[in-house]
């Protein structure tokens, strides 16, 4: 079983609609990530939260708006989406926070089970 | 943004034989790390491997690393049908401070 918590399972929703997903954690990691994933593709890095303060944005349009409202939960706001953004949005923790200094023995991604969007 | 490619893109084998998987990466690292993904589900980290090793066992898995040709491999020994699954190497480069995936090998294990 995972130890991070993704809701919802499963979310279909039109082009105008407002919606969030959420994720929590609970083993005291400091870097929180959304990754996003097509079918048959690997994961593709939407943003990572370290020490709740957003690290990196890899270019992802605005219409996704991640936030950290503290240091167990990441949540990804979703508006006026595209019917090529139906994927599946995964979340993951890690023990290490980002910075200098940090080691190679650092990295390790506990994922959630993923949150399966459909875009009508 | 995806780091390399994997090969072979698909892999179909018997139970009890063994599964080779290959990772080639483009840029410095400070680690890899091999995943596992169940059709639809989350990914389950595997194993890691520093820069400055060039083999490590954990089980049945054993991982080989070879930092001059940017290049991993996933050895899984005697398979099992329950190792059906699709397996990602993932980097975590220097000074980029994020894990980046390679495009993955769905591995089938018929029982």
């Amino acid at each position: 079983d995972t130890e991070v918590t993704q809701t919802p399972k499963h979310l279909v929703m039109g082009m105008t609609n407002k919606k969030s997903l959420k994720c929590e954690q609970h083993m005291g990691h400091r870097a929180m990530y959304w990754y996003k994933q097509k079918a048959k593709k690997p994961p593709e890095l939407m943003f990572v939260y370290s020490y709740e303060k957003l690290s990196i944005n890899e270019s992802v349009p605005s219409r996704f708006s991640p936030e950290c409202p503290n240091s167990s939960l990441l949540n990804l706001h979703l508006h006026a989406l595209q019917p090529e953004d139906s994927a599946l949005y995964l979340c993951a923790s890690s023990g290490r926070a980002l910075g200098p200094g940090v080691g190679p023995g650092t990295g390790e991604l506990f994922f959630g089970e993923g949150s399966r969007l459909t875009v009508l | 943004s995806q780091q390399g490619e994997e090969d072979p893109q698909a892999l179909s084998i018997q139970e009890g034989e063994n599964a080779t998987m290959n990772c080639s990466y483009k840029t410095s690292i400070n680690n890899l790390q091999w995943y596992r993904q169940n059709s639809g589900r989350g990914l389950v980290h595997l194993i890691l491997i520093r820069s400055n090793e060039r083999e490590k066992h954990s089980g049945r898995l054993r991982v080989t690393l070879d930092t001059s040709k940017k290049s991993s491999s996933l050895l899984i020994t005697a398979s099992r049908a329950a190792d059906t699954a699709s397996y990602f190497c993932a980097t975590w480069g220097i000074g980029g401070f994020k894990t980046i995936f390679g495009a993955g090998t769905r591995l089938f294990v018929k029982a």
